[in-house]
């Protein structure tokens, strides 16, 4: 089955204690992105990848960082987490660029205190 | 840059009742648009798509026209039942952007019985 699969899928922790969640896909698409869905805002990117070793910054980026060394998986990194990261996280993946359906991932709740 | 604006609602209907989310864009280059649903816990999923002016993207019984000169794509859907409830973002990707999904804020869709 095509799927976007995302861990954890609930997590609270405190200010400042580093965390990764993870993203893997299993479509061998080549793009793949991160959105956080808030209140009010809707869904904002963080980062995004092209390729293997292709990333760059989205709309939000500030206080994450990812990596791209397999195709397959995306992990989103908070070196240090602030309340102001308290949101639903939603990794994504798409063939390529373009006008192809990007495939979602359940979402990860995240709170941080 | 580009943005999505849609109405925020929440809309509530009954059931076989009409259906109508509008949106709007405003983007530099030659966007492709999108419907995505997310339902109750869940991710995104998509629910139909256009990629040039006056194409129609349909998709379970959902409808949605890709007008250039009103730089609009609302969805449409004639008889809704209990089980479209859900939240529905419109949302556009385009080349010049790198293909991220800009969204709209979501509209929360109520059908009751």
């Amino acid at each position: 089955e095509a799927q976007v699969t995302q861990n954890p899928r609930y997590l609270i922790t405190v200010t400042g204690k580093k965390l990764t969640v993870t993203c893997s896909q299993n479509m061998n698409h080549e793009y793949m992105s991160w959105y956080r869905q808030d209140p009010g805002l809707g869904l904002r990117q963080i980062y995004y990848s092209m390729n293997v070793e292709v990333t760059d910054k989205g709309d939000v980026p500030e206080g994450y960082k990812v990596s791209r060394k397999e195709k397959r998986n995306f992990p989103l990194i908070l070196e240090s987490p602030s309340p102001n990261q308290t949101s639903l996280y939603f990794c994504a993946s798409s063939r390529s660029g373009g006008a192809y359906e990007q495939y979602f991932g359940p979402g990860t709740r995240l709170t941080v205190t | 840059g580009n943005s999505v604006t849609q109405m925020e609602g929440p809309v509530t209907l009954s059931e076989e009742a009409f259906l109508t989310i509008n949106c709007t864009y405003t983007a530099t280059g030659y966007p492709s648009l999108f419907w995505y649903v997310q339902y109750p816990g869940e991710g995104l999923q998509l629910l139909l798509k256009a990629t040039k002016a006056d194409d129609k993207g349909s998709n379970k019984g959902f409808e949605a026209t890709y007008r250039k000169e009103t730089t609009s794509f609302h969805l449409e859907k004639g008889s809704v039942q209990v089980s479209d409830s859900a939240v529905y973002f419109c949302a556009l990707s385009d080349g010049a952007s790198n293909y991220k999904l800009t969204f709209g804020k979501g509209t929360l869709l109520t059908v009751n019985p």
